[in-house]
């Protein structure tokens, strides 16, 4: 089955930098992959996602890489901010209809003032 | 669009009793709901994949007689954790997917269920 890691574990930086995940998967197949933000005790919430038909997408202060030769997709926040601090998962699946998607182990982001 | 809801959203129960949880599509349709486990601090572990009308798909090392799932409509799938014991203590988020095939990939998640077993 699908694996999926994810780096770091923990990520500290101060405000208005750059805050980058990586994640890596180990099916080729898989060709879904969404990022989540968990915050503590709240569900996690999808805020970017992209498909193997495409190597970049941008949302406002937030972006995603995808490189499938690779087969590793990261994830990009600019300009952080304090409410940017939370847990951030990566995930991959097949896509189709209601596929399972396979979770990395989280990153903890912490913005500092 | 696209709101998940769960119930409860914090239960407290006795060693050897049984906990149903639900799970509501709220403005959608969702033909397949997935059921996760989470520990404190740890990433979401998928339990099983309910999908409405069938039996659920479990994942490997999830008792299927210990937790219990029906997705008896479209809108609606449910969790029941029996004969309860401590260690099934955690945190037990609920996702759907839509039906419509515009995203049939994209999990939207429930607010999930504490369950505390003492």
């Amino acid at each position: 089955g699908e694996n999926v890691e994810q780096h770091p574990s923990t990520l500290s930086v101060q405000e208005g930098d750059s805050a980058v995940i990586k994640c890596t998967y180990s099916d080729s197949a898989s060709n879904y992959f969404p990022w989540y933000k968990q915050e503590l005790g709240k569900r996690p919430q999808l805020i970017i996602d992209i498909r193997s038909n495409v190597g970049e997408k941008k949302d406002q202060r937030i972006a995603v890489t995808l490189n499938k030769t690779a087969k590793h997709f990261s994830l990009h926040i600019t300009e952080t901010q304090p409410e940017d601090s939370a847990v951030y998962f990566c995930a991959a699946s097949m896509t189709g209809t209601a596929s399972k998607l396979t979770f990395g182990t989280g990153t903890r982001l912490q913005v500092t003032l | 669009g696209a709101v998940v809801s769960q119930h409860p959203s914090r239960v407290i129960c006795k060693s050897g009793t049984s906990v149903k949880i639900e799970c509501r599509s709220l403005d959608f349709q969702a033909t397949t709901m997935f059921w996760y486990r989470q520990f404190p601090k740890k990433s979401l572990m998928l339990m099983a994949t309910s999908n409405e009308g069938s039996k659920a798909t479990y994942e490997q090392g999830v008792e299927k007689d210990k937790f219990l799932i029906n997705h008896a409509s479209l809108t609606l799938s449910t969790l029941t954790v029996t004969s309860a014991h401590p260690e099934d203590s955690s945190f037990y988020i609920c996702s759907a997917s839509p039906r419509t095939s515009g995203s049939p990939d994209t999990q939207y998640f429930g607010p999930g269920t504490r369950l505390t077993v003492l």
